[in-house]
């Protein structure tokens, strides 16, 4: 079993709708990363979380150290949101999902 | 600021051939991370360093490969000899500190034949 597990492996949405995506880890960790990784393979940091909850316009991430959870909501999606979502738990190191595709259609 | 510099951006090599891959991080920035992404295991820690040293190699998947972190501007991720196995993408990034949210480099797609 992988110590991070992210599901669901792939999520197709109309523009508009509210996107979760879920991330659960076995691991101690002292934080979490949520990555987007755009279709030409750029990698950009999006939240990077120990505790409650983040907020960057219309990302959300929450955690929840006590059921080793956190999940990544994007409101209002609209197809430029379209890419591969990566959470990776940091402990030592950096343990990573295998990563969420989503593809949001106009 | 021009981020995180990767050269080359790709590199094709045929098996055995020393490949030598290059980093330049965010003026500032204290840690450096090397990563591989394949489509089989994803992303991958490789090593990282905090001021130069580094830190944690148990990422490194064997002797072939090897990084140094000479300055603060500058690291090298090296391939010698490299094989078909090796062909990945790697990325580095870099933070403020090894806690600190990290950017990343556009990557250096390698193919090996």
């Amino acid at each position: 079993k992988n110590e991070v597990e992210q599901s669901p492996q792939n999520l197709t949405a109309q523009e508009g709708e509210f996107i979760t995506i879920n991330c659960s880890y076995s691991v101690g960790i002292s934080a979490l990363h949520w990555l987007q990784q755009h279709p030409g393979g750029g990698i950009v940091s999006l939240f990077m979380l120990s505790s409650g909850k983040k907020k960057h316009g219309r990302l959300i991430a929450t955690i929840n150290i006590q059921e080793k959870h956190s999940s990544l909501h994007i409101t209002a999606s609209h197809p430029r949101d379209s890419a591969v979502y990566i959470c990776a738990a940091e402990v030592n190191d950096m343990r990573f999902g295998a990563g969420t595709r989503l593809t949001v259609k106009p | 600021d021009a981020g995180v510099i990767q050269s080359p951006r790709h590199e094709v090599t045929e098996m055995g051939q020393e490949v030598t891959l290059r980093c330049k991080p965010i003026s500032g920035h204290n840690s450096l991370f090397w990563y591989r992404q394949t489509m089989m295991r994803g992303l991958e820690l490789l090593i990282y360093f905090n001021n130069n040293v580094p830190i944690d190699d148990s990422g490194m998947p064997e002797d072939r490969f090897s990084a140094k972190m000479p300055n603060a501007s500058f690291s090298t991720l090296k391939i010698q000899p490299s094989e078909p196995r090796d062909s990945a993408v790697y990325f580095c990034a870099s933070s403020l500190g090894a806690r600190e949210t990290q950017y990343f480099g556009p990557g250096t797609r390698l193919l090996v034949l």
